[in-house]
């Protein structure tokens, strides 16, 4: 499978807990966003990589949110202290450089805050 | 910053009709790309049609066209010949064409298709 995978598909916490998600982009990809989506919304920019530099990070991502991308390949998304607010999807994309501009999109990681 | 926006939140079409989405943006940049992404439920985000702002002739991909009016700034997908499978999330995205930048995507809120047998 060379598409964009994220694990785990669906996570339910409590509030307070911390909770960390990963991101495989496609092999060649060098540049990774991550993006959150509630319910009836478009899906929002939180931060970006290219490579293993986090270039830019939306105002969404509050103090509790860190991102890593290690040697440029995957990618963790940690939340500290999960409030019933950070309750949402959170889309991982890649794309590479050059003429195709797409950015291809993974599944999915479904965040439940109780 | 550029914002988009979709203001039809539901369209209904009937099996082998056109519909036609609508999206309008906001940019002070004269170069950029703009999208059109499907979600079905459950499953993740497609893309459907991709037109990029420097080119006049709009953008067609089988059934899938796209009606862009620059000075309008407005960017709306028909789909012909509707079929079940076309049934989910269509969402209007940006993306600035500058090299330097962030490709990060701008979405509007969405539009939730429905395909009636």
């Amino acid at each position: 499978d060379t598409g964009v995978s994220q694990d785990p598909r669906h996570k339910i916490t409590k509030r307070g807990q911390n909770v960390t998600f990963r991101c495989d982009p496609i092999s060649e990809h060098n540049r990774l966003y991550w993006y959150r989506q509630t319910l009836g919304q478009g899906p929002e920019f939180l931060t970006y990589f290219q490579n293993e530099a986090q270039l830019e990070k939306s105002r969404l991502l509050s103090d509790r949110f860190s991102a890593e991308r290690p040697k440029g390949s995957f990618s963790t998304l940690e939340i500290q202290r999960t409030e019933q607010g950070d309750s949402a999807m959170y889309l991982c994309a890649s794309h590479g450089q050059g003429a195709n501009y797409e950015q291809y999109f993974g599944p999915g990681t479904r965040l439940t805050v109780t | 910053a550029q914002t988009v926006t979709q203001s039809q939140p539901e369209m209904s079409v009937q099996e082998a009709e056109t519909v036609t989405l609508s999206c309008t943006y906001d940019t002070s940049e004269s170069d950029y790309y703009l999208f059109w992404y499907k979600q079905p439920p459950s499953r993740q985000m497609i893309l459907v049609i991709r037109q990029e702002a420097y080119k006049q002739q709009n953008a067609t991909e089988n059934r899938f066209s796209v009606n862009f009016q620059k000075a309008a700034k407005s960017f709306s997908l028909k789909i012909s010949d509707s079929q079940l499978g076309d049934a989910a999330m269509y969402f209007c995205a940006y993306r600035s064409a500058w090299s330097g930048a962030n490709s990060k995507l701008t979405f509007g809120k969405g539009i939730t298709l429905s395909v009636r047998p």
